[in-house]
Parts: structure tokens; sequence; C-alpha cells
């Protein structure tokens, strides 16, 4: 159980062009997503939290504009980078958290590598 | 804010061997939970163990099990029989329980240990 996919794993895109990262919870509802984005051996950093049916919490220092999330239901968030651009190039790594699970474990995706160049 | 310490980038055991790797945590909450998470090659971040701040025995899973020191703020991973599979980037992470707070549901990570096991 708590299995959350990820899609697309890899994504090689041309500077400008958006591109859109799925999330999905596939056996549990989370009414709650996160979306963290990550550098080689360091560790993660938390860029927003998804909330259905809700606008997305961003962290400081995250532009909203460029990174759109939309969570428009209890198993699927999606994550938008707009008009990328080369530095936008990293791992970016999903969670969710199981509605009836009060210790709120985060289960995770297996991870999108965005190249843009 | 909550803050979690790492304090070893990296370590080294040998198969079957034991390792302990230390994480401790800065907090002024009473109710929380904390998680080691692994991560190996493949990036996949994997749920190894977590621990309610309120449950006194330490929480065990197989071969991984904890040693929470709340008085000291310590959470260290006990690692027993290593295997070549346990090789990954370890994690700690807190969670704070109140629900009122602005950090309430996020996870607060280190800064992660390398852990090589040697064949």
């Amino acid at each position: 159980g708590a299995v959350v996919s990820q899609h697309p794993s890899w994504v090689i895109c041309k500077s400008g062009t958006s591109v859109k990262i799925e999330c999905r919870s596939l056996d549990f509802q989370a009414t709650t997503m996160f979306w963290y984005r990550q550098f080689p051996k360091q560790s993660l950093m938390l860029m927003a939290t998804s909330n259905e049916g809700s606008k997305a919490t961003y962290e400081q220092g995250v532009e909203k504009d460029k990174f759109l999330i939309n969570h428009a239901s209890l198993t699927l968030s999606t994550l938008t980078v707009t008009s990328a651009h080369p530095e936008d190039s990293s791992f970016y790594i999903c969670s969710a958290r199981e509605n009836r699970d009060s210790s709120g474990t985060q289960y995770f995706g297996p991870g999108t590598r965005l190249l843009v160049l | 804010a909550q803050t979690v310490t790492q304090s070893q980038p990296e370590m080294s055991v040998q198969e079957a061997e034991t390792v302990t790797l230390s994480c401790t945590y800065d907090t002024s909450e009473s109710d929380y939970y904390l998680f080691w998470y692994k991560q190996p090659p493949s990036r996949q971040m994997i749920l190894v163990i977590r621990q309610e701040a309120y449950k006194q025995q330490n929480a065990t899973e197989n071969r991984f099990s904890v040693n929470f020191q709340k008085a000291a703020k310590s959470f260290s991973l006990k690692i027993s029989d290593s295997q070549l599979g346990d090789a990954a980037m370890y994690f700690c992470a807190y969670r704070s329980a109140n629900a009122g707070g602005t950090s309430y549901g996020k996870l607060t990570f280190g800064q992660g240990t390398i852990l090589t096991v040697h064949p």
C-alpha cells in the first residue's frame, strides 16, 4: 500500500517551453501533497504544499507564477514548470500524505529528472 | 522553527556488521513525529521507520531500530546485519503534530548521510 507514482520520470525540453509533472496516489486518498526539489547529494527542498480544491502554499523564494500547482482531485496533483530555463534543471519529487494516517507520514513518488536545454 | 542535524555526511560499514546513523533536532514542541527515509541510487525515497514522540518505546522494523532520546533530542538509526542493499543516502526528518502551527504537516529534513556498505 501507500504507493505514489510520478510521471514522467525523465523529461528534456527546450528553454522557454513548459513542462507538466503529474503526481498520483495510487491506493489512497491524499488531500495534501508536497512538491520538492533536490540537487545531487543534497537534501530535499520543499517548494510548495498542494491542497485538494484550494490554492497551493508556496515556500519563501519559490515563484508561484513559474511553478504552477493544481490539485484537482484526491489522487492527483500536477506541477507545471512554465517558461523553463536551464537553471530549472533539477530532480523534482512529490509526496502524498494519506488522509486517514494521523502520523502524517509522507510517501514519495520516484521523482522526475528535468533537463532544460 | 525546527531544525534537524545529521552530523555524519558519510558512513561506511562492512556487510553483516552494525552501523548507527546520528540525528539530532531542535524543537520547543512536545508532540511530534520523527522519520528515517532511505534514498538509494534510484533516488526513490523510501520510509524506513517512524517514531511518535509520545511513545517511549523505540520503534523497530526488522533490522532497523531507533534510539529515541526525547530529552536529548536525539534520534539515531541502527542498522543491524547490514546488507549491500542498505547502501543509500539516509535522511532524518521531523514533523510537527501541532495542528495550529505554520509548519504543520511539513517535513523538516536533515542534510543526509551517505551510507556505503562494503562486501
